[in-house]
Formats: structure tokens, C-alpha cells, sequence
């Protein structure tokens, strides 16, 4: 069976720290694989997702960004956090060319202080 | 503009009574309509999913209804407990776009004993 695996489940940063948050999928290849935040008391944003090794799309400007060096490996990134960054993160994974269902990690909340 | 909207934001009844949550969406073309289950801190689960075709489907005691000509999505929660304390996500599926979804707001629903 698919499992999806995200960490760290919780981060408190100082301003202008660096940020990396890491999800794995076990159990399925070549998924698509999606960053959400959600803000407190707020929907889900997408922030980025990915088809395949290395193609990210971005959906919302900002100072993070993403990579997926393998391929079930999706990777959160910031040089420089913002106190606007604090939220909760969430990882998911689709399979490829279905109704479109989204499994999610169990999320990483962050406090930026 | 694809856009979900749900109501009510946020709903409080007491346990053993039903509940009704709202979704309307003007995504088009259509192709498919999740309901999720989001526990506090955790990611979303999905409870169920309506095609163009379907217009009534039950999880336990959970109902969804599909109005596709209005464009209108309901849920029915029967003899709610303590445990359906949660947020209730709609999300509706594009056909021809790969797997870009369009997310409601959520509806916050806490069970009272």
C-alpha cells in the first residue's frame, strides 16, 4: 500500500532562517506530488506541484520554492523565512491520470518568529 | 473564474443531530467533486467522491448529494458524534486539465456533547 511520509511535523524558525521540509511516497511511482499551506482558520493554497523529476510548477509567488531531485521525493525550501511563512504544510501525492484524488502527509506546522 | 464556495464557514450542533454542508462551484468543465475530512493538525482524508452521473452517495453516515445542472454539492452528516469535530473540504476536479483541483474554503463543524 502508498504511504506518504512528511517531516519535520513541527518547526519554530527565527526570521531569516533557512527552511527545508522533506516528503517521501512509498508504494507508487511517478505521482504527482503537490506543497499546500494552509493558514490558520483558512483553505488550502497550492504552492507548488510536480509530474515528474526535476518539473516543478509554481502557483504562488513568493520566497519559497521546491525541488523533486527523485522521484518520489518533493522538497520545501527557503534561503530567508518571512513571518508570513508560518502555517501549515502540507504534502500530497496523486496518481497519474485518475479521478484525482490527493493523499495527504500529516503536515508540518511552522512558526516563524 | 473556477471558483468553490462553501457554507456555512463554520457550524457548531449538538451530538446525535444532523448537519447539512453546502458547496457550490462554478469550475467548468466539469468533471468530479470530493468531499474531505480534515481533523485538527492533520492533513485531509477523502470521504467521498461524485462524478457528473451520480447524485447521491453515502459513507456510513455520511451523504453526498450532486446537482450538476445548478452546480450545487451537499452534505449530510445523520446522528453526528463528537469524532465528525472537523473541517469539511470541497474540491472539484477540471476535466481536460490534468489534475488541477479547485479548493473550497471549508466548513469548520464542532460536535458538542
Amino acid at each position: 500500500s502508498q504511504t506518504i511520509h512528511q517531516w519535520p511535523a513541527t518547526l519554530v524558525q527565527p526570521v531569516g532562517s533557512p527552511l527545508s521540509l522533506e516528503c517521501t511516497v512509498e508504494g507508487t511511482s511517478n505521482p504527482n506530488l503537490y506543497w499546500y499551506r494552509q493558514a490558520a482558520g483558512r483553505g488550502l493554497q497550492l504552492l507548488f506541484y510536480s509530474i515528474g523529476i526535476g518539473q516543478i510548477s509554481s502557483e504562488v509567488p513568493q520566497n519559497l520554492s521546491a525541488s523533486r531531485p527523485q522521484d518520489r521525493q518533493f522538497i520545501l525550501s527557503s534561503k530567508k523565512l518571512l513571518l508570513s511563512d508560518s502555517g501549515f504544510y502540507l504534502c500530497a501525492w496523486s496518481a497519474t491520470g485518475t479521478t484525482g484524488e490527493l493523499f495527504f502527509g500529516e503536515g508540518s506546522r511552522l512558526t516563524v518568529l | 473564474k473556477n471558483q468553490v464556495e462553501q457554507s456555512p464557514q463554520s457550524l457548531i450542533i449538538l451530538e446525535g443531530k444532523n448537519c447539512t454542508l453546502q458547496c457550490n462551484y462554478t469550475v467548468s468543465p466539469f468533471s468530479n467533486l470530493r468531499w474531505y475530512k480534515q481533523d485538527t493538525g492533520r492533513g485531509p482524508v477523502s470521504l467521498t467522491i461524485m462524478t457528473f452521473s451520480e447524485n447521491t452517495k453515502s459513507n456510513g453516515r455520511y451523504t453526498a448529494t450532486l446537482d450538476a445542472d445548478t452546480k450545487q454539492s451537499s452534505l449530510h452528516i445523520t446522528a453526528s458524534q463528537l469524532s465528525d469535530s472537523a473541517s469539511y473540504i470541497c474540491v472539484v476536479k477540471r476535466d481536460n486539465a490534468g489534475n488541477m483541483l479547485t479548493f473550497g474554503g471549508g466548513t469548520r463543524l464542532m460536535v458538542k456533547p
